[in-house]
């Protein structure tokens, strides 16, 4: 299964936008990128999910490079209640299996 | 709404002393996981259901065993827990492929005494 490597933490303030990159160097052909996140003591949340290009809804936007080797998962204008970990995932095949990565610590400041 | 729903949320056992973990789903999904998160880690893999069929990773200690009686429930028993096993376990659901996505419960947190 892939690897995944994201930055382990990131500050940022209220209204910005921000930016979480994740790179997959041996993404598998039929592998989807996926990013979830985890509020502590919950279970984690699906947020967006992409194959390449570029993909939009109302949470966020996943941005793929042709060659898929990274992600990068776009938050608008983050408020406090965005403070999270938000995992980088691949997965597909035949078992859909989850290898979390360590994820990225996301720290959002008034 | 369609969930998925662990109990308990919190459970207490003693050193040594059997303990089950349920899970249990409204969305009709084919595949159920559970993953162990321990403090400040991400949630890591133990085993999961495709339908009946069971998958066991590779490093999951013996201690650790799994039910799955139909499509709904799904268990994860420990047969003698240990003060490393203190975390906490989530249950996760999929349609399986190619769909993918997971959607997870809100987890049970073990303490071990």
């Amino acid at each position: 299964l892939a690897k995944t490597t994201q930055p382990i933490s990131m500050d940022s303030y209220e209204g910005q936008e921000v930016n979480i990159t994740c790179s997959h160097n041996n993404i598998a052909t039929n592998d989807y990128i996926t990013w979830y996140q985890q509020f502590p003591s919950q279970g984690p949340r699906f947020i967006i999910q992409g194959y390449k290009t570029k993909v939009t809804n109302e949470v966020a936007s996943l941005f793929i490079p042709a060659d898929r080797k990274s992600s990068t998962l776009s938050l608008p204008r983050v408020s406090l209640s965005d403070t999270a970990v938000y995992y980088c995932l691949v997965e597909g095949g035949a078992t859909n299996k989850l290898i979390f990565g360590t994820g990225t610590l996301l720290a959002v400041q008034p | 709404d369609a969930m998925v729903i662990q109990n308990p949320r919190y459970q207490v056992t003693q050193f040594g002393k059997p303990v089950t973990l349920s899970c249990s789903q409204t969305l009709n999904h084919n595949v159920m996981y559970w993953y162990q998160q321990k403090s400040s880690q991400a949630p890591k893999l133990l085993f999961h259901y495709y339908d009946k069929d069971f998958n066991n990773e590779a490093d999951t200690p013996d201690n650790f065993q799994s039910r799955r009686p139909n499509t709904s429930f799904c268990f994860l028993d420990i047969r003698s827990p240990g003060l490393g096993d203190a975390a906490m376990y989530l249950c996760a659901t999929s349609r399986g492929p190619p769909e993918g996505t997971q959607y997870f419960g809100p987890g049970t947190r073990l303490t071990v005494l």
